[in-house]
């Protein structure tokens, strides 16, 4: 089964850093960019950016340029998006997914939530 | 690079249809045909329902369409059925090498 699999519920303070992951299976890691999606709570979604695993090519939206981190591992085949400095306002659920014809597989979702 | 436009809100009767607009710039929407249409019911993750503007993936309903004209596109659900009710989100590739979604629509049936 093609499938993505993230990490699970974060719970942290102004100031921390974090990473999340998300695990591809069932299909060639290294052939499809994976998308990173934000959505804050009772908002729409945002795309955040792209990422090549194969040879972590890194597209970002102007407005998350300089505050995240894409990063992928492709010998374990996963992804991460990190925060080196959390905000309040980073308090939201993120997804993977993955490009194909659109993004067509997704992440079940990590919740992060920052609070002092 | 500001988000899609899309309505907040569409409501249709069962059996009815409906078409959701998605209007960008000529520097998304309107340059590329890489318009996709996602679900999302509360508390899921997206679900692709339609691809390169108008390709449906395997496994969606037949009632499900798209189509592009300049700078919108559209979603149109024939045939509108309970199940339908959600969040529905356009995408588009952009100029800058990445991806902008729609500001969401829900559908109330």
């Amino acid at each position: 089964e093609v499938q993505l699999v993230q990490s699970g519920t974060e719970v942290k303070k102004p100031g921390e850093s974090l990473k999340i992951s998300c695990k591809g299976s069932g299909y060639s890691f290294t052939s499809h960019w994976i998308g990173w999606a934000r959505q804050m709570p009772g908002k729409g979604l945002e795309w955040m950016g792209i990422i090549d695993p194969d040879d972590s090519d890194t597209k970002y939206r102007p407005s998350f340029q300089g505050l995240v981190t894409f990063s992928a591992d492709k010998s374990i085949r996963t992804a991460y998006l990190q925060w080196s400095s959390l905000k309040a306002s980073d308090t939201a659920m993120y997804y993977c997914a993955r490009l194909d014809d659109g993004f067509d597989i997704w992440g079940q979702g990590t919740m992060v939530t920052v609070s002092s | 690079q500001s988000a899609l436009t899309q309505p907040a809100s569409v409501s249709g009767s069962p059996g009815q249809s409906i078409t959701i607009s998605c209007t960008g710039t000529s520097s998304d929407v309107g340059d590329y045909n890489y318009v996709s249409w996602y679900q999302q019911y509360p508390g899921k993750a997206p679900k692709l329902m339609i691809y390169d503007v108008s390709n449906r993936p395997s496994g969606v309903s037949n009632r499900f369409s798209g189509s592009k004209s300049g700078n919108t596109a559209s979603l149109i659900i024939s045939g509108l059925q309970a199940e339908d009710e959600g969040d529905y989100y356009c995408s588009s590739y952009t100029s800058s090498s990445t991806y902008v979604f729609g500001t969401g629509t829900k559908v109330t049936v």
